[in-house]
């Protein structure tokens, strides 16, 4: 079995100020975990993806994320906040061994203020 | 070059009735999975198809179906239509149906009355 939990479902910050979402998993195996972006009425964009490489993974529009193997943790962060960034981040788990599942976090929605 | 494609954009329906959904995916990419995202949730996963045959599959009742055709186009079916079965249903291809990259359409806004 598998999940995905975002601890935040909101998260509000200054513009130039860091970000920080968050995203705690449950997996029986190795998953590889993914960040999606999804602006308001316009499709899920792949910000970045973790594939049992390096544990720190840098997507696009600076932002990155770290696997945490003891923490079951995979955090999505970025330096400074743009006003661009406000969207919704969805954290997701893929386990795939021949047949596939896919599982979505509820989602954060990230606020940035002015 | 052209992404995902998903037809139609929006459809009413009612209670009961069957409706089909349809995707194409970006060229090259033989994988289609598919999605139900619920007003305020996040999408979840419906089906998943890799050279015509289903490779993954979500917890949805029997009333959802899905297939995949020659040329990697698919459709979703749903019978018997349910109020709840009000969503957008998301489209995504992938080259392969190992844990690639999936690349997102639209959307169907799907409202069931």
């Amino acid at each position: 079995a598998q999940s995905v939990t975002q601890l935040d479902s909101h998260v509000s910050v200054s513009e130039g100020t860091p970000v920080l979402l968050r995203c705690n998993y449950s997996s029986s195996y190795s998953p590889s975990l993914f960040w999606y972006v999804q602006h308001p009425n316009k499709g899920l964009q792949l910000l970045l993806k973790y594939t049992s490489a390096a544990t720190l993974v840098k997507g696009i529009n600076g932002f990155e994320a770290e696997f945490k193997k003891s923490e079951t943790s995979f955090h999505l962060t970025k330096p400074s906040a743009h006003m661009s960034d406000a969207a919704e981040y969805f954290c997701v788990v893929i386990l795939s061994g021949g047949y596939q599942k896919v599982t979505f976090g509820i989602g954060t929605k990230l606020q940035v203020i002015p | 070059d052209a992404g995902v494609t998903q037809s139609p954009t929006h459809l009413i329906k009612t209670r009961g009735q069957h409706v089909t959904l349809r995707c194409s995916p970006i060229s090259g990419h033989k994988s289609v999975s598919w999605y139900q995202q619920v007003l305020g949730q996040g999408p979840q996963f419906i089906f998943q198809y890799y050279e015509k045959e289903e490779r993954g599959r979500g917890n949805f009742p029997d009333r959802f179906s899905a297939r995949q055709f020659p040329n990697y186009s698919s459709e979703l079916n749903v019978n018997a239509l349910l109020l709840g079965d009000s969503a957008l249903y998301l489209c995504a291809s992938s080259l392969s149906a190992g844990v690639e990259t999936q690349y997102f359409g639209p959307g169907t806004r799907l409202l069931v009355l």
